[in-house]
């Protein structure tokens, strides 16, 4: 089954802890990215790859790093999560560019105490 | 002002009921437009493109106009599983460093359809 998945689905951690939120796509896709999503505010883009060890910055990437080392997985990394970071997140991929349909994972609800 | 506007809602209509959702962009320069839907608590899903003439797909038919900058989502004959959030989706536009944004999403606009 074409699928995206993230891990973990839900995690609740304090403040400064180093995480990974990993994310797998079957897909073969090219193009993978990272939202957050927050109330009132929409889905906005932490950080995009347009392939292997190709990535950049979106709207809001404080705070947050990522790599691509392999095509089908792209971790995000918090390397000192603060509770501004509590949010769900969304791992996205797409054949080649973010105008092809975007296959989003099922979320992963961070929570920073 | 937000680069992407949307009612947030909610819409509560009855079954059957035909309901129409508007969102405005900011950036003329604006290529590409989609509606994704968000089912409460789940991932965004493509409901369909936008296309400059216009297109229907089913009881969904999506508009764009150019000139006031805005797209529309028109729902014919509402199922209860139309329930949903409805993002309105714009591509490209730029950041304020110059840097190519990819896509940008709208807060969304609730719908609640009612037995």
């Amino acid at each position: 089954e074409a699928q995206v998945t993230q891990n973990p689905r839900y995690l609740i951690t304090v403040t400064g802890k180093k995480l990974t939120v990993t994310c797998s796509q079957n897909m073969n896709h090219e193009y993978m990215s990272w939202y957050r999503q927050d109330p009132g505010l929409g889905l906005r883009q932490i950080y995009y790859s347009m392939n292997v060890e190709v990535t950049d910055k979106g709207d809001v990437p404080e705070g947050y790093k990522v790599s691509r080392k392999e095509k089908r997985n792209f971790p995000l990394i918090l390397e000192s999560p603060s509770p501004n970071q509590t949010s769900l997140y969304f791992c996205a991929s797409s054949l080649t560019r973010s105008t092809d349909t975007q296959y989003f994972g099922p979320g992963t609800r961070l929570t920073v105490l | 002002r937000k680069e992407v506007e949307q009612d947030p809602g909610p819409f509560n209509v009855p079954e059957g009921a035909t309901v129409a959702f508007n969102c405005t962009y900011s950036n003329s320069a604006s290529q590409s437009f989609f509606w994704y839907r968000q089912d409460c608590r789940k991932e965004p899903k493509l409901l369909m493109s936008v296309y400059s003439s216009g297109n229907e797909d089913g009881r969904f038919t999506a508009q764009l106009n150019r000139a006031s900058q805005y797209i529309s989502l028109l729902i014919r004959d509402s199922k209860l599983s139309d329930s949903a959030t409805y993002l309105c989706v714009v591509s490209p536009s730029r950041l304020s460093s110059g840097s190519a944004r990819q896509l940008t999403f709208g807060s969304g606009t609730q719908l609640t359809v009612l037995p």
